[in-house]
């Protein structure tokens, strides 16, 4: 199984910052890492697919990168609307697996 | 548009199964992808339980082979799961989903079930 590790757990900041979120894997899953966020009370909603590929109508604020074992997922300019969980899920191996969540607060 | 909702009961008590459905509309579940159940935890962690294919065959999370089960009524366009001798540890808020060529790309709201006597 791949272990998935995600930090940080939590992040505090203000409109117009920069938001960076890692993700770690146990084993090598190639670009298999799928970024999703969701807000209270809502689904969860992938944002970035596999190959760091934004969804439609993502805006273009969200942006990931990494190959291999290390991940990063990027919000430019954070809005208050970017409140919320964010969470990392492998798609390379079953049992697939989520990182621990990084809840994001803007201030 | 497609859309997933999941019911079921809200308590379950221990040693006893949990039941859920999953009914889908704007998308038929004998035509492609992978239809899972996911759940999360109170405190965020969120946990794959297994899925079932368009075709009818299922693939388990490992940590719940052995209590798990998900079927599907195709007539009622609808997927089922059962989690048999449930203990607090299974309190959680339970999502159905369809897995994608890659990603999750359709969840349900979710369920909350507390597993409590």
């Amino acid at each position: 199984e791949t272990t998935v590790t995600q930090s940080p757990a939590s992040l505090s900041m203000a409109v117009g910052e920069k938001v960076s979120i890692s993700c770690k894997t146990s084993t090598d899953i190639d670009d298999d890492m799928n970024w999703y966020q969701q807000k209270s009370g809502e689904a969860p909603k992938v944002l970035i697919s596999e190959g760091n590929t934004l969804r439609p109508g993502v805006p273009s604020r969200f942006s990931s990168s990494g190959y291999g074992t290390d991940f990063v997922f990027t919000i430019n300019n954070v809005l208050l609307g970017d409140e919320g969980i964010y969470y990392c899920q492998q798609s390379d191996n079953v049992p697939f697996t989520f990182g621990s969540g990084t809840k994001l607060e803007i201030k | 548009e497609i859309q997933l909702q999941e019911s079921g009961p809200g308590l379950v008590k221990p040693s006893q199964s949990l039941s859920l459905t999953c009914s889908v509309t704007g998308y038929t579940i004998t035509s492609g992808y992978d239809w899972s159940w996911i759940r999360k935890f109170p405190g965020n962690k969120m946990e794959w339980m297994g899925y079932i294919s368009n075709s009818g065959s299922t693939n388990y999370n490992p940590s719940l082979k052995i209590r798990i089960s998900i079927t599907t009524d195709t007539s009622k366009n609808q997927f089922f799961l059962q989690l048999h001798s449930v203990t607090t540890e299974d309190t959680a808020t339970y999502y159905c989903a369809r897995r994608g060529y890659t990603s999750f790309d359709y969840w349900g709201l979710g369920v909350m079930v507390t597993v409590s006597s």
